[in-house]
């Protein structure tokens, strides 16, 4: 099992840019999500789905945008990049139950100047 | 809605010396705790769960954390550290009920463990 992947691992865009972070994942899981990591702040989320064709928006949704058309995939899409989503964003997985340990991606790291 | 406080940014400590890491929470309903862990460079792990029973709980390396729900608090310990605990620490809430797995995170805690 190859787990959680995510591409790219680094990407530099300019101000007004657009770009799909890709996550996959082959456990099966149903529930994935988008987590940013800023320092001092832990891990907020972003946008999660409990199923293909389902999503929801997390803590910090404005200015991003999700789609879940199957089970493994689950992009995440920055409709004009402003540098405040510069950050690292993490992508993870797991079983729906709330006790479930969740599968983290190894990260994309993301400058917007 | 819950929080998580961790109360310690970045705490130095000596090769075979103990470490504990503060963690509160705020939740209005009941909640499963978790610590993960990162390493650097990568991504998160689980290093230890609370969901119900026995108030301590215990990792495969050596690790340990206490729910006390009066107190609202989930702290890690570990009696004695290596170099390769090095890392960054996160403490984290779920709702028991709820949709899917929705973890809110405190803000890390940065080991650093000097020979």
């Amino acid at each position: 099992n190859a787990g959680v992947t995510q591409t790219p691992k680094f990407q530099v865009l300019k101000t007004g840019q657009s770009m799909t972070l890709q996550c996959a994942q082959d456990m099966n899981h149903e529930y994935m999500s988008w987590y940013r990591q800023d320092p001092g702040m832990g891990l907020r989320l972003i946008h999660y789905s409990v199923g293909a064709g389902i999503t929801d928006q997390g803590e910090v949704p404005n200015g991003y945008n999700v789609s879940r058309s199957t089970t493994e995939d689950f992009p995440l899409r920055l409709l004009s990049a402003a540098p405040s989503q510069t950050s690292v964003y993490f992508c993870a997985s797991s079983y729906l139950r709330t006790r479930d340990e969740q599968y983290f991606g190894p990260g994309t790291r993301l400058t917007v100047t | 809605a819950q929080s998580v406080t961790q109360l310690d940014s970045q705490v130095p400590v000596f090769e075979e010396a103990p470490v504990e890491l503060r963690c509160n929470y705020s939740s209005s309903v009941s909640v499963y705790l978790f610590w993960y862990v990162q390493y650097p460079n990568q991504g998160l792990q689980l290093l230890l769960k609370y969901l119900s029973g026995s108030t301590l709980v215990e990792s495969i390396n050596g690790f340990e954390a206490e729910f006390n729900k009066s107190q609202t608090s989930f702290h890690l310990r570990k009696p004695s550290v290596h170099i390769s605990d090095t890392a960054e620490y996160f403490c984290a809430v779920s709702g028991v009920r709820g949709a899917g797995n929705k973890l809110t995170f405190g803000g890390g805690t940065r080991v650093l463990v000097k020979p």
